[in-house]
């Protein structure tokens, strides 16, 4: 089955770590996104790529980074300047850019602490 | 500023009957809207899409409606079932790339047996 995977579930860290958190998708999407997901919060936007080795930064792109080596690959970095680091964090992907709907992960949770 | 939000953070609603689930917002040019699915633990589902030059669109089990005078979205699923429990947010764009989606914070459906 097509879809997007992101792992591991649930990541603990210590703080002043970098941790990587992993996205694949085999549905063939050229666009992928990283979303960060707090409790009473709507989804905000940390990076996104259109296309292989391209990448733009989201509205809360401080204290990451990603890269888009592959096409069915988008890993996100979470940095030791990330100042509030533990969050739920989603990926998705599009067929194109706009007006396509976001298809997502089940998400990693991070703890730092 | 622009913002996505609901008009109810959760409802309640006997299995089987339908649930109405709504979202406004405040941006008059957006144009594309979206609505998701969250179980817990789990990321968004994609559920149903409708695009501002439609006021209606339906899916299995699912309508979406658009009032763009109002500026209000609603979503009606049809004889609830308990695996329909979950999170519902709306996102909405307008005439830009996915990557200005704007999400709202969620409503959360209960089906009671």
């Amino acid at each position: 089955d097509g879809g997007i995977t992101q792992s591991p579930k649930y990541l603990f860290r210590k703080e002043g770590q970098n941790v990587t958190l992993s996205c694949e998708q085999n549905l063939n999407h050229d666009a992928m996104y990283w979303y960060r997901q707090d409790p009473g919060q709507g989804l905000r936007l940390i990076y996104y790529s259109q296309i292989v080795n391209d990448f733009q930064k989201g509205d809360i792109a401080e204290g990451y980074s990603v890269s888009r080596e592959k096409k069915e690959s988008f890993p996100l970095t979470v940095t030791s300047a990330q100042k509030n680091p533990t969050a739920f964090y989603l990926c998705a992907s599009s067929i194109e850019g706009r007006n396509s709907p976001l298809h997502f992960g089940n998400g990693t949770r991070l703890t730092v602490t | 500023g622009e913002s996505v939000g609901l008009h109810l953070p959760t409802l309640s609603v006997q299995e089987g009957d339908n649930s109405i689930i709504n979202c406004a917002y405040s941006n008059s040019a957006s144009d594309y809207f979206i609505w998701y699915k969250q179980e817990s633990g789990k990321g968004p589902q994609f559920i149903i899409d409708i695009r501002s030059n439609m006021d209606k669109r339906q899916g299995q089990r699912v309508t979406v409606l658009l009032n763009k005078t109002v500026k209000h979205l609603s979503l009606q699923i049809a004889a609830t079932q308990p695996g329909d429990s979950a999170v519902y947010f709306c996102a909405e764009t307008a005439n830009f790339g996915n990557e200005k989606l704007t999400f709202g914070t969620g409503t959360r459906l209960t089906i009671i047996p």
